[in-house]
């Protein structure tokens, strides 16, 4: 099975600041099967990046994601009030697995 | 819009199995080009995945689970269901039913339903 660890597991910053976060897998993953996810409390997950890098439909272009292998990034570029929430990146190969996530939080 | 919704029991006895059925609006399961998969979340908050079926009725499912879980669908209701048996305490947890793309080179849950919640307890 394919770990996947993300950090850190609670990022404090304010609105209008840039966020950095982390997955890491256990095996190295094709970039076109990494995805990331919001998910605010009581909600399902929303996807927002598929393909490492490619937003979903209606995911604002402050969210980005890169990366290969086996280290992958989600940056934030300016933190708004409604992006306060949990992250997790996911990757596809003979099974799925997700990411323990990351809590962004407001400091 | 495709929506999907989760139906069944939210408390099963230690030992029985879970039963839980996904409608899915806006998309014809027979359609094909996606998987229907189920996904739990545990109180901690970590997410699992469960399996998935194809509107053709071929499965897959996690390795973990593989022993206890059945994966069916009915395209005649567009709907695809969830069977867990012998449950524990371990299997509390909200249950998601989603939508997997598989148009190649990429694969990924672009729908959930808003999950519901299984207990399992005496």
């Amino acid at each position: 099975e394919n770990v996947l660890t993300q950090s850190p597991g609670t990022l404090s910053l304010s609105p209008g600041e840039r966020a950095t976060l982390s997955c890491r897998a256990s095996q190295s993953v094709s970039s076109s099967f990494l995805a990331w996810y919001q998910q605010k409390s009581g909600q399902a997950p929303r996807l927002l990046i598929y393909g490492a890098s490619s937003r979903a439909t209606g995911i604002p272009d402050r969210f980005s994601g890169s990366g290969s292998g086996t280290d992958f990034t989600l940056t934030i570029s300016r933190l708004e009030p409604e992006d306060f929430a949990v992250y997790y990146c996911q990757q596809y190969g003979s099974s799925r697995t997700f990411g323990q996530g990351t809590k962004l939080e407001i400091k | 819009q495709v929506q999907l919704q989760e139906s069944g029991p939210g408390l099963v006895k230690p030992s029985q199995t879970l039963s839980l059925t996904c409608t899915v609006s806006g998309d014809s399961i027979s359609s094909g080009g996606y998987y229907w998969s189920w996904i739990r979340q545990y109180p901690g908050k970590g997410l699992e995945w469960i399996g998935y079926i194809y509107y053709s009725g071929s499965t897959y499912y996690n390795p973990s689970l593989k022993s206890r879980v059945t994966i069916s669908v009915d395209t005649s209701k567009n709907q695809f269901s969830l069977k867990l048996s012998s449950v524990t305490a371990a299997d509390t947890a909200v249950y998601y039913c989603a939508r997997e793309v598989t148009v190649d080179p990429n694969y990924y849950f672009d729908y959930w339903g808003q999950g519901t919640l299984v207990t399992v307890s005496s």
